[in-house]
Protein backbone atom coordinates (compact mmCIF):
# COMPACT_ATOMS: atom_id res chain seq x y z
CA UNK A 1 0.00 0.00 0.00
CA UNK A 2 1.38 3.16 -1.05
CA UNK A 3 -0.58 5.63 1.26
CA UNK A 4 -1.83 7.32 -2.18
CA UNK A 5 -5.88 6.76 -2.16
CA UNK A 6 -7.53 6.78 -5.34
CA UNK A 7 -11.70 6.63 -5.76
CA UNK A 8 -12.93 5.40 -7.88
CA UNK A 9 -11.61 2.11 -8.78
CA UNK A 10 -13.49 1.44 -12.05
CA UNK A 11 -16.11 4.08 -13.69
CA UNK A 12 -17.92 3.20 -17.10
CA UNK A 13 -20.00 6.15 -18.73
CA UNK A 14 -21.07 6.89 -21.99
CA UNK A 15 -19.45 9.26 -24.66
CA UNK A 16 -19.99 12.80 -24.05
CA UNK A 17 -20.23 12.41 -20.52
CA UNK A 18 -18.12 13.93 -17.99
CA UNK A 19 -16.98 12.25 -14.62
CA UNK A 20 -14.25 13.23 -11.76
CA UNK A 21 -11.95 11.41 -10.52
CA UNK A 22 -10.26 11.79 -6.74
CA UNK A 23 -7.16 11.61 -5.31
CA UNK A 24 -5.65 11.68 -1.65
CA UNK A 25 -1.59 11.70 -1.65
CA UNK A 26 0.49 10.60 1.34
CA UNK A 27 0.42 11.97 4.24
CA UNK A 28 2.76 14.58 4.04
CA UNK A 29 3.06 15.05 0.33
CA UNK A 30 2.64 18.49 -1.22
CA UNK A 31 3.26 17.35 -4.96
CA UNK A 32 0.72 15.47 -7.06
CA UNK A 33 0.61 13.89 -10.23
CA UNK A 34 -1.81 12.91 -13.15
CA UNK A 35 -0.72 9.93 -15.28
CA UNK A 36 -2.53 8.24 -17.97
CA UNK A 37 -2.09 4.47 -18.89
CA UNK A 38 -3.21 3.44 -22.19
CA UNK A 39 -2.46 0.63 -24.52
CA UNK A 40 -1.35 2.44 -27.47
CA UNK A 41 0.31 5.43 -25.21
CA UNK A 42 2.06 3.74 -22.25
CA UNK A 43 2.27 5.87 -19.58
CA UNK A 44 1.64 9.14 -20.40
CA UNK A 45 2.19 12.30 -17.94
CA UNK A 46 -1.09 15.26 -17.75
CA UNK A 47 -0.15 16.95 -14.85
CA UNK A 48 1.39 18.33 -11.54
CA UNK A 49 0.20 19.81 -8.84
CA UNK A 50 2.82 21.65 -5.82
CA UNK A 51 0.58 22.90 -2.88
CA UNK A 52 -2.24 23.74 -4.51
CA UNK A 53 -0.43 25.21 -7.79
CA UNK A 54 -0.18 23.97 -11.11
CA UNK A 55 3.50 23.33 -11.74
CA UNK A 56 4.07 21.11 -14.99
CA UNK A 57 1.58 20.38 -17.98
CA UNK A 58 2.38 17.61 -20.10
CA UNK A 59 0.03 16.09 -22.69
CA UNK A 60 -3.16 16.62 -20.86
CA UNK A 61 -6.11 17.32 -23.56
CA UNK A 62 -8.30 20.65 -23.34
CA UNK A 63 -11.24 18.12 -22.52
CA UNK A 64 -9.24 17.87 -19.19
CA UNK A 65 -8.53 19.48 -16.16
CA UNK A 66 -7.54 18.91 -12.62
CA UNK A 67 -7.07 21.18 -9.55
CA UNK A 68 -5.24 20.24 -5.92
CA UNK A 69 -7.90 21.47 -2.88
CA UNK A 70 -6.35 23.51 0.40
CA UNK A 71 -6.14 19.81 2.49
CA UNK A 72 -3.89 19.05 -0.83
CA UNK A 73 -6.63 16.14 -2.11
CA UNK A 74 -6.72 16.45 -5.83
CA UNK A 75 -9.31 15.69 -8.85
CA UNK A 76 -9.01 15.15 -12.44
CA UNK A 77 -12.23 16.21 -14.19
CA UNK A 78 -12.88 14.47 -17.70
CA UNK A 79 -15.43 16.36 -19.99
CA UNK A 80 -16.95 15.23 -23.58
CA UNK A 81 -15.78 11.87 -23.22
CA UNK A 82 -14.54 9.86 -25.57
CA UNK A 83 -13.75 6.14 -26.68
CA UNK A 84 -10.40 7.11 -27.01
CA UNK A 85 -10.44 8.34 -23.53
CA UNK A 86 -10.65 4.84 -22.01
CA UNK A 87 -7.69 4.37 -19.73
CA UNK A 88 -6.09 3.32 -16.77
CA UNK A 89 -5.82 7.04 -14.83
CA UNK A 90 -2.93 6.92 -11.83
CA UNK A 91 -2.62 9.92 -9.28
CA UNK A 92 1.38 9.96 -7.66
CA UNK A 93 2.17 12.14 -5.02
CA UNK A 94 5.74 13.20 -3.70
CA UNK A 95 6.86 15.44 -0.60
CA UNK A 96 8.14 17.93 -2.58
CA UNK A 97 7.90 19.91 -6.02
CA UNK A 98 11.38 17.83 -7.00
CA UNK A 99 10.43 14.80 -4.76
CA UNK A 100 12.70 12.29 -5.64
CA UNK A 101 10.77 9.15 -5.70
CA UNK A 102 6.69 9.04 -6.61
CA UNK A 103 4.28 6.86 -5.15
CA UNK A 104 1.23 5.78 -6.90
CA UNK A 105 -1.87 5.27 -6.16
CA UNK A 106 -3.64 1.83 -7.71
CA UNK A 107 -5.30 4.13 -10.32
CA UNK A 108 -8.87 4.33 -11.23
CA UNK A 109 -9.81 2.46 -14.68
CA UNK A 110 -12.25 4.41 -17.02
CA UNK A 111 -14.41 2.83 -19.29
CA UNK A 112 -16.19 5.29 -21.75
CA UNK A 113 -18.62 3.26 -23.91
CA UNK B 1 13.83 15.62 -25.12
CA UNK B 2 14.34 12.98 -21.99
CA UNK B 3 13.12 10.10 -23.39
CA UNK B 4 13.52 6.20 -21.71
CA UNK B 5 13.66 3.46 -23.97
CA UNK B 6 13.06 -0.24 -22.54
CA UNK B 7 13.51 -4.03 -24.52
CA UNK B 8 10.25 -5.08 -26.24
CA UNK B 9 8.75 -7.75 -24.58
CA UNK B 10 7.08 -10.11 -23.45
CA UNK B 11 10.09 -12.01 -22.16
CA UNK B 12 9.09 -15.17 -21.43
CA UNK B 13 11.29 -17.74 -18.88
CA UNK B 14 11.32 -20.67 -16.82
CA UNK B 15 11.61 -20.40 -13.07
CA UNK B 16 15.18 -19.73 -11.56
CA UNK B 17 16.19 -18.51 -14.86
CA UNK B 18 18.55 -15.04 -14.87
CA UNK B 19 16.81 -11.96 -15.92
CA UNK B 20 18.04 -8.57 -17.48
CA UNK B 21 15.55 -6.34 -18.84
CA UNK B 22 17.39 -3.81 -21.03
CA UNK B 23 17.01 0.23 -20.40
CA UNK B 24 18.95 3.04 -22.07
CA UNK B 25 18.18 6.93 -21.54
CA UNK B 26 18.66 10.23 -22.88
CA UNK B 27 18.84 12.83 -20.80
CA UNK B 28 20.29 16.37 -20.29
CA UNK B 29 21.39 16.56 -17.00
CA UNK B 30 21.79 14.15 -14.18
CA UNK B 31 18.17 12.31 -13.68
CA UNK B 32 17.47 10.07 -11.14
CA UNK B 33 16.87 6.67 -12.37
CA UNK B 34 13.57 4.06 -11.37
CA UNK B 35 12.15 0.80 -11.81
CA UNK B 36 8.44 0.22 -11.25
CA UNK B 37 6.48 -2.97 -11.41
CA UNK B 38 2.84 -3.43 -12.30
CA UNK B 39 1.64 -6.98 -11.28
CA UNK B 40 -1.47 -7.73 -12.81
CA UNK B 41 -4.59 -5.53 -11.83
CA UNK B 42 -2.43 -3.53 -9.53
CA UNK B 43 -0.50 -0.10 -9.73
CA UNK B 44 2.58 0.60 -10.32
CA UNK B 45 5.02 -0.01 -7.29
CA UNK B 46 8.56 1.65 -6.95
CA UNK B 47 10.73 -1.37 -7.34
CA UNK B 48 14.37 0.47 -6.73
CA UNK B 49 15.55 3.54 -7.68
CA UNK B 50 19.36 5.47 -8.37
CA UNK B 51 20.68 8.35 -7.56
CA UNK B 52 23.87 9.21 -9.62
CA UNK B 53 26.38 7.33 -11.62
CA UNK B 54 27.19 4.51 -10.10
CA UNK B 55 24.86 3.87 -7.40
CA UNK B 56 23.65 0.03 -7.45
CA UNK B 57 19.82 0.09 -6.27
CA UNK B 58 18.50 -3.38 -5.17
CA UNK B 59 15.37 -4.48 -3.93
CA UNK B 60 13.44 -7.90 -3.41
CA UNK B 61 16.46 -9.59 -5.47
CA UNK B 62 16.41 -7.36 -8.14
CA UNK B 63 19.34 -4.75 -9.06
CA UNK B 64 20.30 -2.22 -11.49
CA UNK B 65 23.01 -0.18 -11.55
CA UNK B 66 23.19 3.39 -13.49
CA UNK B 67 25.92 3.99 -16.30
CA UNK B 68 26.23 7.53 -16.78
CA UNK B 69 28.91 5.74 -19.82
CA UNK B 70 26.59 4.00 -21.55
CA UNK B 71 23.66 5.65 -20.46
CA UNK B 72 21.97 2.55 -18.89
CA UNK B 73 20.00 1.09 -16.14
CA UNK B 74 19.27 -2.79 -16.75
CA UNK B 75 17.44 -4.75 -14.62
CA UNK B 76 18.65 -7.98 -13.33
CA UNK B 77 17.18 -10.66 -10.70
CA UNK B 78 19.65 -14.16 -10.59
CA UNK B 79 16.66 -16.59 -10.09
CA UNK B 80 12.91 -15.07 -10.66
CA UNK B 81 10.07 -16.85 -9.68
CA UNK B 82 6.57 -17.37 -10.96
CA UNK B 83 5.45 -14.55 -8.83
CA UNK B 84 8.03 -11.84 -10.33
CA UNK B 85 5.55 -12.18 -13.47
CA UNK B 86 4.52 -8.66 -14.13
CA UNK B 87 5.02 -5.55 -16.21
CA UNK B 88 8.18 -3.71 -15.54
CA UNK B 89 8.79 -0.14 -16.41
CA UNK B 90 12.13 1.95 -16.29
CA UNK B 91 11.58 5.69 -15.38
CA UNK B 92 13.76 8.65 -15.52
CA UNK B 93 13.31 12.13 -13.24
CA UNK B 94 12.85 15.13 -15.09
CA UNK B 95 13.34 18.02 -13.31
CA UNK B 96 12.89 21.78 -15.01
CA UNK B 97 12.50 24.92 -13.24
CA UNK B 98 9.91 24.43 -10.52
CA UNK B 99 8.51 21.19 -12.21
CA UNK B 100 9.09 17.87 -11.38
CA UNK B 101 7.71 14.40 -13.12
CA UNK B 102 8.86 10.93 -14.27
CA UNK B 103 9.21 9.65 -17.62
CA UNK B 104 8.54 6.28 -18.67
CA UNK B 105 9.80 3.47 -20.81
CA UNK B 106 6.85 1.74 -22.69
CA UNK B 107 7.10 -1.55 -20.31
CA UNK B 108 8.29 -4.49 -20.44
CA UNK B 109 6.08 -8.09 -20.06
CA UNK B 110 7.64 -10.95 -17.72
CA UNK B 111 6.24 -14.25 -17.86
CA UNK B 112 7.62 -16.58 -15.85
CA UNK B 113 6.59 -19.97 -16.33
CA UNK B 114 7.22 -22.92 -13.70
Amino acid sequence: DSGVTQTPKHLITATGQRVTLRCSPRSGDLSVYWYQQSLDQGLQFLIQYYNGEERAKGNILERFSAQQFPDLHSELNLSSLELGDSALYFCASSVTVSGNTIYFGEGSWLTVV
Amino acid sequence: GNSVTQMEGPVTLSEEAFLTINCTYTATGYPSLFWYVQYPGEGLQLLLKATKADDKGSNKGFEATYRKETTSFHLEKGSVQVSDSAVYFCALSDRRDSSYKLIFGSGTRLLVRP
